[in-house]
């Protein structure tokens, strides 16, 4: 079955305490994505990823970072994490090209206490 | 700056009537629209999208309208089903070689009143 998983779904964790969520997809997708929804800001991206090894900020990338080793993978690491990156996390794949819809993961619900 | 707007954030229909979602946007380099659905605890899902050349896409129950002069695409479902409900989320994406970014509006939740 194609799609997009994120380890965990669900994580609370305290202030400094560095954390990773896990994406993976199967579908061969030369493009990853990493989003946050937050309560009447719709889905904002974190960060991006066009191939192996090439990264790239998106729109709200401070405190974040990630890395693209493997085409299938795209982890997203929170080095020291802060109360106001609670939110909603969703990893999202896709081909690159005109018209190709972007399939999203289940997301992960992030606590930073 | 909220480049997509969906200026309600609820909307509850009869089953079996028209559902007309609604969504403006403000940056002029928008190419592709897409609509997405979501449920409780679940990713959004693709559901419908159109090219910029286009002002209809048709898919189902599901027609996406896109008017470029006033910057305003709707989403029509007929017949509404209650497996409907759900938040729907307009999203868009602009012409810029390496990014496929979206940027997505704030969301409707669509509530089918059996």
């Amino acid at each position: 079955e194609a799609q997009v998983t994120q380890n965990p779904r669900y994580l609370i964790t305290v202030t400094g305490k560095k954390l990773t969520v896990t994406c993976s997809q199967n579908m061969n997708h030369e493009y990853m994505s990493w989003y946050r929804q937050d309560p009447g800001l719709g889905l904002r991206q974190i960060y991006y990823s066009m191939n192996v090894e090439v990264t790239d900020k998106g729109d709200v990338p401070e405190g974040y970072k990630v890395s693209r080793k493997e085409k299938r993978n795209f982890p997203l690491i929170l080095e020291s994490p802060s109360p106001n990156q609670t939110s909603l996390y969703f990893c999202a794949s896709s081909f690159i090209s005109s018209g190709s819809e972007q399939f999203f993961g289940p997301g992960t619900r992030l606590t930073v206490l | 700056d909220q480049q997509v707007k969906q200026n309600s954030p609820s909307l509850s229909v009869q089953e079996g009537r028209i559902s007309i979602l609604n969504c403006d946007y403000t940056n002029s380099m928008f190419d592709y629209f897409l609509w997405y659905k979501k449920y409780p605890a679940e990713g959004p899902t693709f559901l419908i999208s159109i090219s910029s050349i286009k002002d209809k896409n048709e898919d189902g129950r599901f027609t996406v309208f896109l008017n470029k002069s006033a910057k305003h695409l709707s989403l029509h479902i007929v017949p509404s089903q209650p497996g409907d409900s759900a938040v729907y989320f307009c999203a868009a994406r602009a012409l810029n070689f390496g990014n496929e970014k979206l940027t997505f509006g704030t969301g409707t939740r669509l509530t089918i009143i059996p």
